[in-house]
């Protein structure tokens, strides 16, 4: 069984610092895909980055990096530059098979 | 480009009442389709998930059921809403694709409470 631990429930970073969300993730599967989705409080929910099992550079997406570590099954999200408008809940997934497994989430506040 | 539509965005049902909620994608063809649940606080779990017309796997036994009557609608049901039902309801679509694992787009989801 596939299973995501994100162990920060809420986070605090100061605008235009870095921040780091930390995933860790259990699968057997051999292939499988990390993903990071973002929810404001408005509800939508918003593809970040995916990072492949087999990707040998980590993901980037503009200020969005995945610190990939396979041996370690760590899958953290690095922001940059933190801006206001990043304060949201910030879920880890790991899936294959067209299926993703949810993590509870890490609350992050961008102090001004 | 890709939309997902989902409808109503807000629905207050009273408990034995039935339900029907819609998403529709536009702009791709043969998508994979999901239905997801949040309850408040927490994170996403999947109720059900198709890949084809007709083509309905069930992740938790409940009183919910889904229907793909056509290649980009998505329905979710019940015939009798129960308390535990309430939540924020999430359908979303990925695409067909060589990698072991799909992203998954949303919709704008559809808070119900049930009273």
């Amino acid at each position: 069984a596939q299973k995501i631990t994100q162990t920060q429930p809420g986070m605090f970073v100061q605008e235009k610092e870095a921040v780091t969300l930390d995933c860790t993730y259990d699968t057997s599967d051999p292939s499988y895909g990390l993903f990071w989705y973002k929810q404001p409080s408005s509800g939508e929910m918003i593809f970040l980055i995916y990072q492949g099992s087999y990707d040998q550079q980590n993901a980037t997406e503009g200020r969005y990096s995945l610190n990939f570590q396979k041996a370690r099954k760590s899958a953290n999200l690095v922001i940059s530059a933190s801006q206001l408008g990043d304060s949201a809940m910030y879920f880890c997934d790991v899936g294959n098979n067209r299926k993703l497994i949810w993590g509870l989430g890490t609350s992050l506040a961008v102090n001004p | 480009s890709q939309t997902i539509h989902q409808w109503p965005a807000t629905l207050v049902q009273p408990v034995g009442s039935p339900l029907s909620l819609e998403c529709t994608v536009e702009g791709t063809s043969n998508p994979n389709l999901y239905w997801y649940r949040q309850a408040a606080g927490r994170g996403l779990q999947l109720l059900f998930y198709s890949v084809g017309i007709g083509q309905i796997s069930s992740e938790v036994p409940q009183n919910l059921s889904a229907s793909r009557p056509q290649d980009r609608q998505f329905i979710l049901s019940s015939k009798k809403l129960l308390l535990s039902d309430s939540g924020f309801y999430l359908c979303a679509w990925s695409a067909l694709g060589d990698r072991a694992a799909l992203e998954q787009y949303f919709g704008p989801g559809t808070r119900l409470t049930v009273t």
